[in-house]
């Protein structure tokens, strides 16, 4: 079965900064997709990224970028130029190649909060 | 990105009751899932349906809960007799019909709060 880890329950950032969320995964499979989503106050999960396991290159969709080290088994969300609609819950997620439905298992989350 | 709604977008129910809930993705997609998060925690996954059929579901997915798409587009969650410990958010969730092969992404609708009192 498949595990994600976010060990960082809330993060603080200055405004025009970068930060990076930590998240960490476990599997044995060889094929997967690893994603991560922002859920503000309001409650919707909006995606905001995906990496393959079989790219060799780091994802990155404007301001967001994926740290992936495949051998470390970690895929660490960068945010660069912090604004303040940054504020939200940041959750990583997992799907299996191998799985019929490809179910997503997401990670605890972790709430960042931007700073003016 | 593709779009999905969600109705109702909060619903109160006394315990015992049966709800459904529908997702609506506004073109033709044939993956489909359900999740759940309840207040202050991670999101879990219920059961994904494709080609009108269940292809997996969770532990969660017990035989209070069902799923279908009975005019082939309105996708629904059924929860026979609520308890008060279905009180969460629930998302259906679709996948991206025009990913080439090995991505997956999954877009979710904005979610119904269900409360069980």
């Amino acid at each position: 079965a498949q595990k994600i880890t976010q060990t960082q329950p809330g993060m603080f950032v200055q405004e025009k900064e970068a930060v990076t969320l930590d998240c960490t995964y476990d599997t044995s499979d060889q094929s997967y997709g690893l994603f991560w989503y922002k859920q503000p106050s309001s409650g919707e999960m909006i995606f905001l990224i995906y990496q393959g396991s079989y790219d060799e290159q780091n994802a990155t969709e404007g301001r967001y970028s994926l740290n992936f080290q495949k051998a470390r088994k970690s895929a660490n969300l960068v945010i660069s130029a912090s604004q303040l609609g940054d504020s939200a819950m940041y959750f990583c997620a997992m799907s299996l190649r191998t799985n019929a439905g490809n179910m997503l298992t997401f990670g605890g989350g972790t709430r960042l909060m931007v700073k003016p | 990105e593709p779009e999905v709604t969600q109705t109702p977008s909060h619903q109160v129910t006394q315990m015992g009751q049966e709800v459904i809930l529908r997702c609506v993705p506004i073109s033709n997609h044939l993956y489909f899932y359900w999740y759940r998060q309840i207040l202050g925690q991670k999101v879990e996954f219920l059961v994904s349906f494709y080609n009108n059929e269940i292809s997996e579901k969770s532990e969660i997915f017990d035989d209070q809960f069902s799923v279908e798409r009975p005019d082939g587009s309105n996708f629904t969650l059924k929860i026979r007799s609520t308890k008060l410990e279905d009180s969460a958010m629930y998302f259906c969730a679709i996948l991206d019909p025009n990913a080439g092969v090995g991505t997956d992404t999954q877009y979710f609708g904005p979610g119904t709060r269900l409360t069980v009192l």
